[in-house]
């Protein structure tokens, strides 16, 4: 069964540092989309990509944060400097573009910790 | 802008009996889905259950149900006989049927906790 992967699954810094994550999302998904996840709470959304382009990057600190799916398939989403409020879940996510189900399939995550 | 609130952080259930999970949304749309998703301690998101807004039938999967009340914006989740596998995050969540531009996003409430007891 396709799967969304992500990696890596950990990763400790220290603050400062610059820290990056990729994805591959589930073949012939158009849509990728970057959430964050704090401890206890729901997923937000970071950025939103339709193939290659950025259809959504208003939550994104644009200061610290960039994302990139450059040939449309799989995507980074890096940080530089991370800060402790960094420290969470970061969710890649991908879907079809069609109303056939609405889903979106979920990768297992990279949880940063910050120090 | 769309937003989902889940109202219990936390929830018990003995093995074997029913639980429901509330969620309510807000939207000024009038095509969407809304979704449930489980996620398990340090594992991915999955889906449980999906309902498209347009269906007026509530959606059944095995041991999962939901009561759709689109006038009222609610959205529960009943699981019957339930199980130890079933103790985790439980995630209501919303999306616009209009895939173009950010109302693809799912927009996620802030979970409830379910817990399982032998």
């Amino acid at each position: 069964e396709a799967e969304v992967a992500q990696s890596p699954r950990y990763k400790i810094t220290e603050k400062s540092q610059a820290v990056a994550f990729w994805c591959d999302p589930i073949s012939g998904h158009a849509t990728l989309y970057w959430y964050r996840q704090i401890l206890g709470q729901g997923p937000e959304l970071l950025v939103q990509f339709q193939d290659e382009s950025v259809v959504d990057d208003s939550q994104l600190p644009k200061d610290r944060f960039s994302a990139e799916r450059l040939k449309g398939v799989d995507s980074t989403l890096k940080i530089q400097p991370a800060e402790l409020g960094d420290s969470a879940m970061y969710l890649c996510a991908s879907g079809p573009f069609d109303r056939v189900t609405g889903e979106l399939f979920f990768g297992e995550g990279s949880r940063l910790t910050v120090l | 802008a769309q937003t989902v609130t889940q109202s219990q952080p936390e929830m018990s259930v003995q093995e074997a009996e029913t639980v429901t999970l509330s969620c309510t949304y807000d939207t000024s749309e009038s095509d969407y889905y809304l979704f449930w998703y489980k996620q398990p301690p340090s594992r991915q998101m999955i889906l449980v259950i999906r309902q498209e807004a347009y269906k007026q039938q509530n959606a059944t999967e095995n041991r999962f149900s939901v009561n759709f009340q689109k006038a009222a914006k609610s959205f529960s989740l009943k699981i019957s006989d339930s199980q130890l596998g079933d103790a985790a995050m439980y995630f209501c969540a919303y999306r616009g049927g209009n895939y173009g531009g950010s109302q693809g996003n799912l927009i996620f409430g802030k979970g409830t906790k379910l817990s399982v007891k032998p």
